[in-house]
């Protein structure tokens, strides 16, 4: 299709396991964000891509939580060392520029065990 | 602390009944955007307003700016189950930064 697509959709590991979640915004999108949502909440902002630059990172939660972006398109956010606070539904969006709507993503789920 | 702040955050009405969910903030936003969520799928845009004072209506739904650009509402009338979501607002600042209200949850009872 040609909406936002994130894998894996579900993702269930052990208590200090790294993880990667990726994301492939819609075709020709320059902005692309990553999103955590605890269950039924709002969004929790974690970090801003324009292109393959970050302008925007303060919305990680600590070092452990990392992202990238290449080719201006696909994006991974990369968990390390879980912790069971970690879990939440990882949301990705992009969007055609800067102030332009977000185009999201159905999430991947993730369980800390 | 949330820089927008919506309420009420749990609403649940019969079919038929109008209701309306705010959005505030003590801030000014260049566009504020409403996205409706539902379970297992990520939000969907539903409106943009950009302009203070803007209404904007889709069919049952409309959508009002505040004339300072620091709040807004959304007002459902006669309310179906097809509402049934999470409400989000989201506000815009200089430096294309999103601000996501704290959500809506709202259920329709048939």
């Amino acid at each position: 299709g040609a909406g936002v697509s994130q894998s894996p959709s579900n993702k269930v590991t052990e208590k200090g396991k790294d993880v990667e979640l990726r994301c492939d915004p819609i075709s020709g999108h320059t902005a692309l964000y990553w999103y955590r949502q605890s269950l039924g909440q709002g969004l929790e902002f974690l970090i801003y891509f324009q292109g393959n630059s970050a302008p925007d990172k303060s919305g990680l939660p600590s070092d452990r939580f990392s992202a990238e972006r290449t080719g201006e398109s696909v994006s991974t956010l990369t968990i390390q060392r879980t912790q069971q606070e970690d879990s939440a539904v990882y949301l990705c969006a992009s969007g055609a520029g800067a102030f332009q709507p977000q185009h999201f993503g159905d999430g991947t789920r993730l369980s800390i065990l | 602390t949330q820089l927008l702040e919506q309420s009420p955050q749990f609403l649940s009405i019969q079919e038929g009944e109008n209701l309306t969910v705010y959005c505030n903030s003590s801030s000014v936003f260049s566009s504020l955007q409403w996205y409706r969520q539902e379970p297992g799928e990520g939000p969907v845009l539903l409106v943009t307003v950009v302009t203070g004072g803007e209404v904007k209506k889709l069919k049952r739904l409309t959508f009002q700016f505040g004339d300072a650009r620091k709040d807004s509402s959304l007002h459902i009338t006669a309310a179906q189950p097809g509402d049934t979501g999470l409400y989000l607002c989201a506000g815009v600042r200089t430096g294309n930064q999103f601000y996501f209200g704290t959500g809506t949850s709202l259920t329709v009872i048939p």
